[in-house]
């Protein structure tokens, strides 16, 4: 089965400095991946993803990520953080297995930049 | 565009009452759908998901149940709830892109 894993329960980053937010796949095949981002008592949003192409991906509000195969990492990165890109993250891979397209997600990252 | 409507927002139910929450999706057909339960603020379950009005399939046994009765739109509901049923529910749909597009998800608390 497809699995991502995300290593920092929470990351810490001060205002203006560049965040790095890390997530490693397992996966047969070519890998699909994905980013999310959840704030306090609201849905996930969607930022960005992978599917074949250039391995850096730009998504929503700044951020980017850096897919790596011979690392089996895609690690979501935005070169200037902002107190408001406080949240929680998810990294997800996409799951066809059973024919069925789903995403399985990783447990999440808690991102807090401060003032 | 599509967007994806879930409520209430928050509910607050007894031990052994019934449960309902709709989701419903606008801007898209035939769309798979998607229940994920968000434990503790942190990892998403997948719960249920479906291709089709009245295609459901359940990830994990579990004291709930899903239905699709039209198209756009797709129910979680219980008989009679359990504590451990306290959760965050968010439905979601796939895109052609493959990725997911959530609700605003539904704060359950049993009591």
């Amino acid at each position: 089965a497809q699995s991502v894993a995300q290593p920092e329960d929470q990351v810490n980053v001060a205002e203006g400095n560049p965040l790095t937010v890390k997530c490693t796949y397992s996966v047969s095949g070519n890998p699909y991946l994905f980013w999310y981002v959840q704030y306090p008592n609201r849905g996930l949003q969607f930022l960005l993803k992978y599917i074949t192409g250039d391995n850096l991906v730009k998504g929503s509000y700044g951020f980017e990520a850096e897919f790596n195969k011979s690392q089996t990492s895609f690690h979501l990165k935005k070169p200037s953080a902002l107190v408001s890109d406080s949240a929680l993250y998810f990294c997800a891979v996409r799951d066809g297995g059973t024919g069925f397209q789903k995403l399985v997600f990783g447990t999440g990252t808690r991102l807090l930049v401060s003032p | 565009s599509q967007t994806i409507h879930q409520w209430p927002a928050t509910l607050v139910q007894p031990v052994g009452s019934p449960l309902s929450l709709e989701c419903t999706v606008e801007g898209t057909s035939n769309p798979n759908l998607y229940w994920y339960r968000q434990a503790a603020g942190r990892g998403l379950q997948l719960l249920f998901y479906s291709v089709g009005i009245g295609q459901i399939s359940s990830e994990v046994p579990q004291n709930l149940s899903a239905s699709r009765p039209q198209d756009r739109q797709f129910i979680l509901s219980s008989k009679k709830l359990l504590l451990s049923d306290s959760g965050f529910y968010l439905c979601a749909w796939r895109g052609r892109g493959f990725e997911a597009f959530f609700g605003q998800g539904t704060r359950l608390t049993v009591v």
